[in-house]
């Protein structure tokens, strides 16, 4: 169960759009369609912003979308605004019935 | 709403026990996997554990395996996760998840495992 691969930090202008990559492995994000994304603020709790890859939940803006290619899925937002500044985390389902975490990315918003 | 409130944190010694309790509300219990996921102070988030919607299943984390057991009581609308042998990387916010999209989550609570 090791953790998936994301950056440890992205940044980006207000207005621009930003990319964050998540590698896992044949085990984790490859086999399956059940990556998610949730936006964290310190001292708060985690927040989900995508599942199954692309899907946003009610309420979560359409600025945020999710891909995924092999066992590379990636989240972007477009359009940053000052508000997006936080901490970002992917996951995925795996073949041992467990699921697991990236190690989470920092996005500063320039 | 959905509602998740997590109790039962606090410190207690390397080698001792501590039982988590996730108070649900707003959903029904029994349509619904129930996760724990915690989070070392300034680290990532770790998945913990699951309970399968009708709770049959149970799996766990690697690190957890063996000392850890997540149970629920569905006429209380509680889930539970009983921590024994903890140790000192044990220490962390958990946090009490719906769903296997996680789509909500708790406040979290905090254990510290220290002497």
């Amino acid at each position: 169960q090791s953790a998936l691969t994301q950056p440890a930090s992205v940044s980006g202008s207000p207005g621009q759009s930003i990319t964050i990559s998540c590698t896992g492995t044949s085990y984790d994000i490859g086999p399956y369609k059940y990556v998610s994304w949730y936006q964290q603020y310190p001292g708060k709790a985690p927040k989900l912003l995508i599942y199954d890859v692309t899907e946003r939940p009610s309420g979560v803006s359409n600025r945020l979308s999710g891909s995924k290619s092999g066992n590379t899925a990636s989240l972007t937002i477009s359009g940053l605004q000052s508000e997006d500044e936080a901490y970002y985390y992917c996951s995925s389902y795996t073949t041992s019935k467990s699921w697991v975490f990236g190690g989470g990315t920092k996005l500063t918003v320039l | 709403q959905v509602q998740l409130v997590e109790s039962g944190g606090g410190v207690v010694q390397p080698g001792r026990s501590l039982r988590l309790s996730c108070a649900a509300s707003g959903f029904t219990l029994t349509s619904y996997a129930m996760h724990w996921v915690r989070q070392a102070p300034g680290k990532g988030l770790e998945w913990v554990s699951v309970i399968s919607y009708d709770g049959n299943n149970q799996y766990y984390g690697d690190s957890v395996k063996g000392r850890f057991t997540i149970s629920r009581d569905t006429s209380k609308k509680t889930v539970y996760l009983q921590m024994n042998s903890l140790r000192a990387e044990d220490t962390a916010v958990y946090y009490c998840v719906r769903g296997d999209n996680h789509e909500n989550w708790g406040q979290g609570i905090l254990v510290t495992v220290s002497s």
